[in-house]
């Protein structure tokens, strides 16, 4: 089956600017999540998404992170403006019941 | 709030040699444990879990036991390849169905032949 596909795979930018991440997940997964990994740290978890209603957003920085899940399917993750400590890599996994499938993510760099 | 502890790496290995990646957490109630594997260039992996106490998950000759009296799950593997050169994460979920998962810093793993 294909896997959690995310685009782009690198992006640079300079701080202030906006930038937007996309993800497509693993059909028929009903929940989606975006996590933050920065360099020598693991994942954190930023937004979880069940179908096209939020069901965790108490780590996303929302005066500068935004979300949304269209259709219960797609997402993006929106940065504006963005910071140099938002450089890392931005991953998104789908669940089934039991079990978290990552996408490749997305390595911002912010200069 | 939960948390896991992971040792820190890098941890340097010749082919053949045992492998042990200490993992402890923190959590209220009773949390499915997890390692997940990252490889060079590819994304994150399930490796093994455990969803109860005295549970053990295996794969690909890795093992780890869930131990609630020591909140631990510690992974083993016997004989590295260099093929298991990567980066380890151990994790947990408080949610029943394995998700929303809280993860530790990872440990690098580098085998040499």
């Amino acid at each position: 089956e294909a896997g959690v596909a995310q685009s782009p795979r690198y992006k640079i930018i300079e701080k202030r600017q906006s930038v937007a991440f996309w993800c497509n997940p693993i059909s028929g997964h009903a929940t989606l999540y975006w996590y933050q990994q920065i360099l020598g740290q693991g994942p954190k978890l930023l937004i979880q998404f069940q179908n096209n209603g939020v069901v965790d957003d108490s780590q996303l920085p929302k005066d500068r992170f935004s979300a949304e899940r269209l259709k219960g399917v797609d997402s993006t993750l929106k940065i504006q403006p963005a910071k140099l400590e938002d450089s890392a890599v931005y991953l998104c996994a789908s669940s089934s019941l039991s079990r978290a499938f990552f996408g490749q993510g997305t390595r911002l760099t912010v200069v | 709030g939960d948390s896991v502890t992971q040792m820190e790496g890098p941890v340097t290995l010749s082919e053949e040699a045992f492998l042990t990646i200490n993992c402890t957490y923190t959590a209220t109630g009773y949390p499915s444990l997890f390692w997940y594997v990252q490889y060079p260039g590819e994304g994150l992996q399930l490796l093994l879990k455990a969803t109860k106490a005295d549970d053990k998950g295996s794969n690909k000759g890795f093992e780890a036991t869930y131990r609630k009296e020591t909140t631990s799950f510690h992974l083993e593997k016997g004989s590295v390849q260099v093929s298991d050169s990567a980066v380890y994460f151990c994790a947990l979920s408080s949610n029943q169905a394995g998700t929303a998962l809280i993860f530790g810093k990872g440990t690098t793993l580098s085998v040499s032949s």
